[in-house]
């Protein structure tokens, strides 16, 4: 099936550093998602982006965050800088309709720990 | 506030039993409910879903059954196997512009052979 790729598959930095997280998304599709899972737990919201822009961003996604995906190329999420709360599994995920009509494919994920 | 309600938190059954994993939910303007099933270490992958235009979806062992006047779904597996030992994720969506999906916590299902 169609795949997400994400790079690192995990990472360790230490606090107050930055990390950027990278997601190949299914090509053709137009929605991308990043998600926070601790201990493989909820699936948290953080944030949302279509046609270059940010659509809805939860409160977890602090103002330490920020999205891109340049020229069509890696859609990054990027964490400037890190906290200790920040550890977690992040799920890159794409979709060509959008959530409430369309399957979300998920990536298998980016393993942050900071220390 | 949880949004997106899940119980049991986990459960074990025996090879060949009925599973039965329950999802409820409150804000009336969901109209999607997808199922996604997360092997560990691995990421979330659809298994199935169900708008609010059905009562009932069937993929093979796999059954929604959607009660929307109470606003609780479940999902059924039949014929239980070791493979599908997993956590299973209800989820929801509204429509509009911002298409996200709303994860409850999730059941983790043991199958015993």
């Amino acid at each position: 099936g169609p795949k997400v790729l994400q790079i690192p598959s995990h990472q360790i930095i230490d606090m107050g550093q930055m990390v950027t997280l990278n997601c190949d998304p299914v090509s053709n599709h137009l929605y991308f998602y990043w998600y926070k899972q601790i201990l493989g737990q909820q699936m948290e919201f953080l944030v949302n982006f279509y046609n270059g822009k940010v659509m809805e961003k939860s409160k977890l996604f602090k103002d330490q965050f920020s999205v891109e995906r340049p020229d069509g190329s890696y859609f990054t999420l990027k964490i400037q800088p890190t906290a200790l709360e920040d550890s977690a599994v992040y799920f890159c995920a794409s979709s060509s309709t959008g959530g409430n009509t369309g399957q979300l494919y998920f990536g298998e994920g980016s393993k942050l720990t900071v220390l | 506030q949880q949004q997106v309600r899940q119980s049991p938190q986990s459960l074990t059954v025996w090879e060949g039993e009925t599973t039965i994993l329950n999802c409820s939910y409150e804000d009336s303007t969901f109209d999607y409910f997808p199922w996604y099933r997360q092997f560990p270490g691995k990421s979330p992958a659809l298994l199935i879903a169900i708008s609010l235009v059905s009562n009932k979806k069937e993929d093979g062992r796999f059954t929604i059954f959607f009660n929307k006047r109470e606003k609780k779904l479940s999902l059924h597996i039949t014929d239980s196997q070791p493979g599908d030992s997993a956590t299973y994720f209800c989820a929801a969506s509204r429509a509009g512009n911002t298409r996200k999906l709303i994860f409850g916590l999730g059941t983790t299902l043991q199958v015993q052979p």
